[in-house]
């Protein structure tokens, strides 16, 4: 069974533009969550996303925002990004509330 | 306070030792807890999960809450060099993983 798949590896933009990174979820799994995990800050919440709705989002501003399509899979985007933005994006789905399953990460790098 | 503290490390221990990483946390409204290992440039993987006070053991890997104590554990016995990776504790608050900042095992052959 595949895990969960997230694209592209790695992105490089610069300071003002936008980021879009994409997330495919285990099959079967309708929850798919975002965490950023910067240097030295561990992984923090962004956005609970299920059957279609965001359900919950971290203490993020809200030129973060995503979606989730129909198949589940999910959409992140940072607009006017900072360069304190740089960070590995990471990408879990679950079918029930407990445990997330991690995708390998897409590294943004804002210069 | 962070709602979760776990020590950074680097812990180095030789291979074979037991290893014991800890995690405590001040949220009483914590339901699951879970122990992730994480490789260099390498998202998350889940080891293990519980959620209830005692002990949980799985190969190699015990995993230990108190929740009298707002106090986790896990033991990783005969510690091999492919066990070197960052491993994360991490809680649930509904639908949301509360990490602690993960603990850097460095396991010496």
């Amino acid at each position: 069974e595949a895990g969960v798949t997230q694209s592209p590896t790695h992105l490089i933009k610069t300071r003002g533009q936008q980021a879009t990174l994409r997330c495919s979820p285990i099959s079967g799994h309708t929850s798919v969550y975002w965490y950023q995990q910067a240097l030295g800050l561990g992984l923090q919440f962004l956005l609970w996303y299920d059957e279609g709705e965001e359900r919950n989002r971290g203490n993020f501003p809200p030129r973060f925002s995503g979606r989730q399509f129909p198949n589940y899979s999910s959409e992140l985007n940072v607009n006017a990004l900072e360069l304190e933005d740089s960070a590995l994006y990471l990408c879990a789905s679950s079918l029930a509330l407990v445990a997330g399953y991690f995708g390998p990460g897409t590294r943004l790098t804002v210069t | 306070q962070k709602e979760v503290e776990q020590d950074p490390g680097p812990l180095s221990v030789p291979e074979g030792a037991i290893v014991s990483l800890n995690c405590t946390y001040s949220n009483s409204a914590f339901q699951y807890f879970m122990w992730y290992r994480q490789y260099s440039r390498k998202g998350p993987e889940l080891l293990m999960y519980t959620y209830s006070s005692g002990n949980k053991e799985d190969g190699r890997f015990t995993a230990q809450v108190d929740k009298s104590s707002k106090y986790i554990s896990l033991f990783i016995r005969d510690s091999q060099p492919s066990d070197s990776a960052t491993y994360l504790c991490a809680m649930t608050e509904g639908n949301k993983l509360v990490f602690g900042a993960g603990t850097i095992l460095r396991v010496k052959s």
